[in-house]
């Protein structure tokens, strides 16, 4: 069983669309993030969430909207979608203070 | 500001051979550090951590070594393996498991030649 799961694997989109992207973890764990990593292999932190309630939140676009319906599932919703936007997203849940685990990432390309 | 950066982007080894990975570090304030394997077109995979109170920890053919008079921590690989060739993140951080944030390196491209 895969331990976090995301979808789409790929999803590829035009300049000014709103889009979703899901994670979900069958870990258990309280908290979950979202990264984007960049062209560069760069790997950032964009949201952390425990128990459904966001915890950090690093100055990302509002455009940028994490939803979390239960503690198993954290979303990331995308509206007016810009190039700068392309990039891998990948959601980790987090098991204890030094260990995450990672998703298989979602490769967004915006056209 | 805080960062975390790796000496050498892209490290070239032959198979068998020990690697050595750097990276540093600038925030005194890091209370644990972490290495990430990322194969291609794969999330980031959990290698071994260290608190800042260690200098040195084990692992199964890996060995993470911390100095935090120069802020320098590094990954050892023992005879490396073609299955080893990834690209490598140190990552620091702090704060609860609740709350507590990592910072990623740029990451360092390990090659193993056959």
């Amino acid at each position: 069983d895969t331990a976090v799961s995301q979808t789409p694997k790929y999803l590829v989109t035009q300049m000014g669309n709103d889009k979703s992207i899901k994670c979900e973890q069958n870990l258990g764990h309280d908290t979950m993030y979202w990264y984007k990593q960049d062209s560069k292999k760069f790997l950032k932190i964009m949201f952390s969430y425990n128990n459904k309630e966001l915890i950090i939140n690093e100055t990302v676009p509002n455009r940028f909207s994490p939803k979390s319906p239960d503690k198993a599932h954290l979303n990331l919703h995308i509206n007016s979608l810009e190039l700068g936007d392309s990039a891998v997203y990948f959601c980790a849940s987090r098991e204890d203070r030094e260990t995450q685990y990672f998703g298989p990432g979602t490769r967004l390309l915006v056209l | 500001g805080e960062s975390v950066g790796l000496h050498l982007p892209t490290l070239s080894v032959q198979e068998g051979d020990n690697s050595i990975i750097n990276c540093a570090y600038s925030n005194s304030a890091s209370d644990y550090f972490i290495w990430y394997k990322q194969e291609s077109g794969k999330g980031p995979q959990f290698i071994i951590d260290i608190r800042s109170n260690m200098d040195k920890r084990q692992g199964q053919r890996v060995t993470v070594l911390l100095n935090k008079t120069v802020k320098h921590l590094s990954l050892q690989i023992a005879a490396t393996q073609p299955g080893d060739s990834a690209v490598y993140f140190c990552a620091e951080g702090y704060g609860s498991s609740n709350t507590g944030k990592l910072i990623f390196g740029q990451g360092t491209t390990l090659q193993v030649k056959p």
